[in-house]
């Protein structure tokens, strides 16, 4: 079992939804973080959230849209997404935005567009 | 740059056998380093992590990986390999003095034969 949440598992969804990616932990970690993950490949950074303020934008696309409703809570919105980003996702979090400290990761999300 | 790199894309052995994955690392300073284990489907998983101290780190599930600054390495090794051990590794450097990132190498994927 993982400390950090996300949900749901697994997203099927068409170009034109808009659907939303939650993650959540309770370690009370204070940096919370977005990756996205093709297959046999490394996970890629695409956002940082630092006590709750976004920190970190790695050139993403503006059809993602992070969110930080508290410190123990991550969004990822999803909006006219292309096929090219279906992936899994995965939200991380750590103690602080310092790069000592270790990443804890959730399951991910498993995002399919069709 | 600071960069990793895993240079065994795939390895096989058979269970019951030692195992050694390599990472090697490229970066002016000592940096923070940890290895990570992902099996199908799942998130990352934290092994080990190494900041200073002692070069031989032990880690959860039998782990253990040895610094080598002589040779820019965090090798990870394991006596005996287990059936269950067969995932996607990944040697990770985060930089020290700047927030956020983990700089991932691009994993060793570990076959186990009976």
């Amino acid at each position: 079992d993982t400390e950090v949440t996300q949900t749901p598992k697994h997203l099927v969804m068409g170009m034109t939804n808009k659907k939303s990616l939650k993650c959540e932990q309770h370690m009370g970690h204070r940096a919370m973080y977005w990756y996205k993950q093709k297959a046999k490949k490394p996970p890629e950074l695409m956002f940082v959230y630092s006590y709750e303020k976004l920190s970190i934008n790695e050139s993403v696309p503006s059809r993602f849209s992070p969110e930080c409703p508290n410190s123990s809570l991550l969004n990822l919105h999803l909006h006219a997404l292309q096929p090219e980003d279906s992936a899994l996702y995965l939200c991380a979090s750590s103690q602080e935005d310092r790069a000592r400290e270790p990443q804890h990761f959730g399951d991910g999300t498993r995002l399919s567009i069709l | 740059a600071q960069s990793v790199t895993q240079p065994d894309i795939h390895i096989t052995v058979s269970e019951g056998a030692s195992l050694e994955l390599r990472c090697n690392y490229s970066y002016g300073a000592t940096p923070y380093l940890f290895w990570y284990v992902q099996s199908p489907g799942q998130g990352l998983q934290l092994l080990l992590k190494y900041f200073s101290g002692d070069t031989l780190v032990q880690g959860i599930k039998g782990f253990e990986a040895e610094f080598k600054r002589s040779q820019s390495s965090f090798n990870l090794r394991k006596p005996s390999v287990h059936w269950s051990d067969a995932a996607e590794y990944f040697c990770a450097v985060g930089l020290s003095n700047s927030g956020y990132a983990l700089n991932f190498g691009k994993g060793t994927s570990l076959l186990v034969t009976p």
